[in-house]
């Protein structure tokens, strides 16, 4: 157990709809990374957030949004679906702003499934 | 634009058959190269972190090496439960992201 906690694990919408994917990092741990893992492009980037403020900024597509919270919690908005987007979306948490260690504790992931 | 190349895409073994998987990368500023494990439906695992070419890492029959253009995981004498997909990360310049490669779905068969 990574102590990244991701919900929900499973999701199954429709075309154009919007959905909410949260992630709860480790106790401690500031920094949150969005990940999106498919089977044709691997674990893509999307964008990090460091005790609410935006870092880093991936593949995101203008679709897609993301915050964190003041009690450090994030949401990754994903909105106008489209069957592409189908994926499995990871969150990740570090305790440092750029981690020299590379060391990111990944949560189970959420499966987001368009039809 | 920076990039990282992992091979083989599959590699099966048998148990106690060494090998070795490769990671390819070209990055500008390079900061450190990582491994992580990743097991069917899980999040990736952290591994090692490689930071200057000659490096070696291990941690029990996982073996990691750098040099200036490569990476290489050394899998000595596998056990069934080493199969998982091995991936590959760079940590380019002053950012904190990590650029992911495809991976190495390993299967290690009694």
């Amino acid at each position: 157990d990574s102590g990244v906690t991701q919900t929900p694990k499973h999701l199954i919408t429709a075309t154009g709809q919007r959905v909410t994917l949260r992630c709860s990092p480790r106790s401690g741990d500031l920094s949150v990374y969005w990940y999106q893992q498919s089977l044709d492009q691997g674990l893509q980037f999307l964008i990090q957030y460091y005790n609410g403020e935006e870092r880093a900024k991936g593949n995101i597509l203008e679709r897609f949004s993301a915050q964190q919270f003041p009690d450090l919690h994030s949401e990754l908005n994903l909105s106008s679906l489209e069957l592409g987007d189908s994926a499995l979306y990871f969150c990740a948490s570090s305790v440092a702003e750029r981690s020299n260690t590379g060391e990111l504790f990944f949560g189970e992931g959420s499966r987001l499934t368009v039809l | 634009e920076d990039q990282v190349t992992q091979s083989p895409e599959a590699l099966r073994l048998q148990e106690g058959e060494s090998s070795s998987l490769n990671c390819s990368y070209t990055v500008s500023g390079l900061r450190g190269l990582f491994w992580y494990r990743q097991d069917p439906g899980k999040g990736p695992e952290f591994l090692f972190t490689l930071y200057s070419a000659g490096e070696e890492k291990e941690k029990e029959r996982l073996k990691a090496t750098l040099t200036k253009k490569e990476s290489f995981l050394h899998i000595t004498a596998p056990k069934p439960e080493d199969s998982a997909t091995y991936l590959c990360a760079v940590s380019p310049g002053n950012t904190g992201k990590l650029i992911f490669g495809q991976g190495t779905t390993l299967q290690v068969k009694p």
